[in-house]
């Protein structure tokens, strides 16, 4: 089983500032997939990133897969009030395999 | 996309007791999976809920504990067995559906079922 590992755990910063989460593994991942979760929700799906060095842009959200395809970041530009929340990564746990793994968990909290 | 709904959303339980909980999807779907998440942490795989036959477990989760039913491509329900306060936790349903060229299928979650034991 493959595993994945998120930076920092727990972040709290303040309106306004950027921020980036990390996602890594030792192993090659074939596509890499970030969620948000807020409380008392399941997990949705924010984006997947397929190709090594492919950058994706959600609004002020930007996803990066890593070149090698064992790590992942996301970055926040001027964090608000609602970006808070958990932040997932997960990928498949063996290539092709439609099982995820999940990382821990990056727990966001922008204070207003 | 799908919509998945489960009940109840929330439950008070005491020790030794069993609870069933319900997933309903708004349209059919090959691959349904129970998750658990423990306070703060992230998302454990319990089992994949196959149509027609036995559940597929992962390790460190067995039949007898959580017994899984999908008797159709719509619906599965998860019983968590002889509960005990380590049982508490949110119980997640997910779905599979689509493809994502190249990658991966995409994959929703129900809004959870909150399970305290006490």
């Amino acid at each position: 089983t493959q595993l994945l590992e998120q930076s920092p755990q727990f972040l709290s910063i303040q309106e306004g500032e950027n921020l980036t989460v990390y996602c890594n593994s030792s192993s090659v991942f074939s596509s890499l997939q970030w969620y948000r979760q807020e409380p008392g929700e399941g997990p949705v799906l924010l984006v997947t990133v397929v190709t090594g060095g492919e950058v994706k842009k959600l609004k002020r959200l930007t996803f990066q897969f890593g070149d090698a395809r064992k790590d992942s970041s996301l970055h926040i530009t001027a964090a608000q009030p609602g970006d808070t929340g958990l932040y997932l990564c997960a990928g498949p746990q063996i290539q092709g395999a439609q099982k995820l793994v999940f990382g821990q968990g990056t727990r966001l909290t922008i204070n207003p | 996309s799908a919509v998945i709904s489960q009940k109840p959303s929330r439950d008070i339980c005491q020790r030794g007791t069993s609870l069933t909980i319900q997933c309903q999807v708004d349209s059919q779907v090959t691959m349904m999976f129970w998750y658990r998440q423990q306070p703060g942490q992230s998302l454990t795989l319990i089992a994949t809920a196959n149509q027609g036959s036995e559940a597929t477990y992962e390790s460190g989760f067995v039949i007898d504990k959580f017994p899984i039913s999908r008797p159709n491509l719509t619906f599965s329900t998860l019983t968590v067995s002889n509960m005990s306060p380590e049982d508490s936790s949110i119980y997640l349903c997910s779905v599979q559906t689509g493809y994502l060229k190249g990658a991966l299928y995409e994959q929703y979650f129900g809004p959870g079922t909150r399970l305290t034991v006490t």
